[in-house]
């Protein structure tokens, strides 16, 4: 069956400006998790949803980063004002169940100029 | 608090040889271990996970890893390793005593691995 989608695959935008990215889950997972991978590092998280539960944004580094997922499926991730150290690739995963693995998506990968 | 060290970030192994690919981990109660790995510019695959049960866990692509709980350590290993296997390999950890709603998992750095002809 079809993974993990995410859309785009790559944003350039200027510093200031809103981007949007997102992200269409495996049918049927009820978990879903956006991560940042910077350059060299590891993954970030950032954000966790699970079913219809309040999310878990404890991983948001700043409140210029904000996410939504609708109707339990697709996600967007919005990152305001953006700045250039938020630059890098952003990943979208999903799971059947929490604590379950993840798969992946591609990644949009995002530079701010 | 949940944790995962990866202590090295770069395996060099000839090709046909054994690999590891160390991880230590840190977690309050008992933990689910997973391994993934990164090719090139693309996403991260599954390869292998312990919740329970026999410590050594089978994977895709011929890797095994072994849990040790008395070293809190979960190493991928490989018995042959092929130039294929070059990417950058993570290990992660859920702890599964933690309460409430958090089902996200603690990744390691990573470990790249550059297997030689």
């Amino acid at each position: 069956g079809a993974g993990v989608s995410q859309s785009p695959s790559n944003k350039v935008t200027e510093k200031g400006k809103d981007v949007e990215l997102r992200c269409d889950p495996i049918s049927g997972h009820t978990a879903l998790y956006w991560y940042r991978q910077s350059l060299g590092q590891g993954l970030e998280f950032l954000i966790y949803f699970q079913g219809n539960s309040a999310p878990d944004k404890s991983g948001l580094p700043s409140d210029r980063f904000s996410a939504e997922r609708t109707g339990g499926s697709v996600s967007t991730l919005t990152i305001q004002r953006t700045q250039q150290e938020d630059s890098a690739v952003y990943l979208c995963a999903s799971s059947l169940r929490p604590g379950d693995e993840q798969y992946f998506g591609p990644g949009t990968r995002l530079t701010v100029t | 608090a949940q944790s995962v060290a990866q202590p090295e970030d770069q395996v060099n192994v000839a090709e046909g040889n054994p690999l590891t690919v160390k991880c230590t981990y840190s977690v309050s109660g008992n933990p689910y271990l997973f391994w993934y790995v990164q090719y090139p510019n693309r996403g991260l695959q599954f390869l292998l996970k312990y919740i329970t049960g026999d410590n050594l866990v089978k994977g895709s692509y011929g890797f095994e890893a072994e849990f040790n709980k008395s070293q809190t350590s979960f190493h991928l290993k490989k018995p042959s390793a092929l130039v294929s296997d070059s990417a950058l390999y993570f290990c992660a950890v859920r702890d599964m005593n933690y309460g409430g709603s958090q089902g996200n998992l603690i990744f390691g750095k990573g470990t790249k691995l550059s297997v030689k002809p």
